[in-house]
Order: structure tokens, then C-alpha cells, then sequence
């Protein structure tokens, strides 16, 4: 069907404000990325899930970060106490087999 | 530290002329990945590469895998070509991302 998709798409959060990121993966697709991209740069790792195991989340920025993906498919990310270095797109990325790579959208998110 | 590095990092270029953006990484891979970025963010997978060469329409795209470096060719481009191109390979465990060239195509 649809391609990857998240939501919200744009979202501002007050310094200090908890935000919950949403990614819902093509059916099927057993492998979920999440990157974080700032402005002008490329997208960094953040976390990967195979199914509903997070196998790797040494790209994750400090411990504000957790993400999960309970049911192997939606995932969220969530971000506690938001700080201002915490703006930028957050990208969710689905695959089949781990090489390949299909992308949301993005959600922006702006802390003020 | 880079583990991709793209060039260049900014491109103009007029409507109709043969466009190339380079990219080399210093981790051995088993994939590259040719990515398109539109304003607002959105993705979209161009190429993948193990191997040699791929052609698109207008787009082909080179890897060297001695050399660690892979190119993009964008043929007879036009206003609608205009996006960020970024660069990501595989390792096997994990991708990394060039920060992309932002190409305007001018008509």
C-alpha cells in the first residue's frame, strides 16, 4: 500500500516539553531506522529495530531519547525534557532487507 | 569525523547541462545509496550500488569500489532536478549520510 509515514509532520515543543514521533513502516517491512537530521547536514543514526527487537541505539543522543517499536510495526520515538539542540527533521526508514532503505516524510520539530 | 564526504556541497547549474556530484568514503561498504531530498524533507531512494554503473532516465550513477568513490550523473538537467543530493552507504551494520549537494537548476 502507502509508503512510510509519520506523524506529526511539524511539531513545536516548549523547552522542557515531552514530544512523542510516530512512524508507521511499509507492511511488512521488518527493519525500522530513525534519524535525526539538522539543518544543512545529513541525516544521522539514532536507533534500529529488526521486528520488535531495538538492536543497535548507540545513535541516540542522551538518555531524553528512547524508542519503541512494541508490536514490530508502529514505532514512536520520544523525546523527554526537549531542549533546544534537540530541533531538527526526524526521519523514519523502513526496509525489507537491511540495505535497502524506504523513507518517511520526516517530522520537524522546533523547541522554542 | 566524515565517513562520507560529498562534493560539492553547493551546485548551479542552467537548464540543459550534464551535472556530476561526487561523493567518497573512507568504511568498506556493501551498498550505496543515491538519495534525493526535496524541500520538506521527504527522501527518495535514486540508486543503489555494489557495483559498476546503473542508469535511471537521466540519472546514472558510477562506483569505483578500489577507489571508495561513487559519482552522479544528472543528463540534459532541468528546474525540476533541483533538490539535495546525498550520498549514504551501508557498512553492513549501519548507514552513513553525506550532508548532501544542493543543486538549483536554473532555466
Amino acid at each position: 500500500g502507502a509508503g512510510v509515514s509519520q506523524s506529526p509532520r511539524y511539531k513545536v515543543a516548549k523547552r522542557g516539553q515531552d514530544v512523542a514521533l510516530r512512524c508507521d513502516p511499509i507492511s511488512g517491512h521488518v527493519s525500522l531506522f530513525w534519524y535525526q537530521q539538522a539543518l544543512g547536514q545529513g541525516p544521522e543514526f539514532l536507533t534500529y529495530f529488526q521486528n520488535e527487537a531495538q538492536l543497535d541505539k548507540s545513535g541516540l543522543p542522551s538518555d531524553r531519547f528512547f524508542a519503541e517499536r512494541p508490536e514490530g510495526s508502529v514505532s514512536t520515538l520520544k523525546i523527554q525534557r526537549t531542549q533546544q539542540e534537540d530541533s531538527a527533521v526526524y526521519l523514519c526508514a523502513s526496509s525489507p532487507i537491511r540495505y535497502e532503505q524506504y523513507f518517511g516524510p520526516g517530522t520537524r520539530l522546533t523547541v522554542t | 569525523k566524515n565517513e562520507v564526504e560529498q562534493s560539492p556541497q553547493n551546485l548551479t547549474a542552467q537548464e540543459g547541462e550534464f551535472i556530476t556530484i561526487n561523493c567518497s568514503y573512507s568504511v568498506g561498504i556493501s551498498a550505496l545509496h543515491w538519495l534525493q531530498q526535496h524541500p520538506g524533507g521527504g527522501i527518495v531512494s535514486l540508486f543503489m550500488l555494489s557495483s559498476g554503473k546503473k542508469k535511471h532516465g537521466r540519472l546514472i550513477a558510477t562506483i569505483n569500489i578500489q577507489e571508495k568513490h561513487s559519482s552522479l550523473h544528472i543528463t540534459a538537467s532541468h528546474p525540476r532536478d533541483s533538490a539535495v543530493y546525498i550520498c549514504a552507504v551501508f557498512t553492513g551494520n549501519q548507514f552513513y549520510f553525506g550532508t548532501g549537494t544542493s543543486l538549483t537548476v536554473i532555466p
